[in-house]
């Protein structure tokens, strides 16, 4: 298996764009997770799907962050607009099921100017 | 929700002495607590992980304690190598099947 899955790697953009990052989780996993990571805030959890329904959201930051789940191999978190608060690493994860071990992808380093 | 701390946030070792990380949690129904390694510029990856219903697990260099009375876990590392160098998190999961990630701890493992 090619593990978790995430585009693009690096992004670099301007205040006020759209930001979309994309996620394909492992095969079977009935679970995925989106974090975000900087080093002032460490990482956090910012909304996770189990059988693709959204079970928390509670950690997204505001409006502006949008997350989607339309099927079992495929997840998108948007940011529109983007700011320069939103630069970190965005990490998206599965797990077999909500009680096992999380599988990271390389992650998504956004950069908003 | 969950009030997940580490100890230390950092932590220099020589090669081949001990380290220990501590990570205590609040919610007592907690039942899964997983611990991650980061190395530098890449993903978190699971290590060892322990469950409600045992004390100890051991994998080679590496083993966690869980001391689900006091609401506190650790992780053990013996023999340590530079390789070791990195950022350990805790991960401990609530009843209400979400994780939280403790705020790491930057282990050096000085040669």
């Amino acid at each position: 298996d090619a593990g978790v899955i995430q585009s693009p790697r690096h992004e670099v953009t301007e205040m006020g764009q759209e930001v979309t990052l994309r996620c394909k989780p492992i095969s079977g996993h009935n679970s995925l997770f989106w974090y975000r990571q900087t080093m002032m805030r460490g990482l956090e959890l910012l909304i996770y799907f189990n059988n693709n329904v959204p079970i928390d959201d509670s950690g997204m930051p505001e409006d502006r962050f949008s997350a989607k789940m339309p099927n079992a191999s495929f997840s998108t978190l948007k940011i529109q607009p983007s700011e320069p608060r939103d630069s970190a690493v965005y990490f998206c994860a599965s797990s077999p099921d909500r009680e096992e071990t999380q599988y990271f992808g390389p992650g998504t380093r956004l950069l908003v100017l | 929700g969950e009030n997940v701390e580490q100890h230390p946030s950092t932590l220099s070792v020589q090669e081949g002495d001990s380290a220990v990380i501590k990570c205590t949690y609040s919610d007592s129904a907690s039942n899964y607590f997983p611990w991650y390694k980061q190395e530098l510029g890449k993903r978190p990856q699971l290590i060892i992980d322990i469950r409600s219903n045992v004390g100890e697990k051991k994998d080679q260099r590496i083993a966690v304690t869980l001391n689900k009375t006091a609401k506190h876990f650790s992780l053990h590392i013996t023999e340590t190598q530079p390789e070791d160098s990195a950022v350990y998190f805790c991960a401990p999961q609530n009843t209400g099947n979400q994780f939280y990630f403790g705020t790491g701890t930057s282990l050096t493992v000085i040669p």
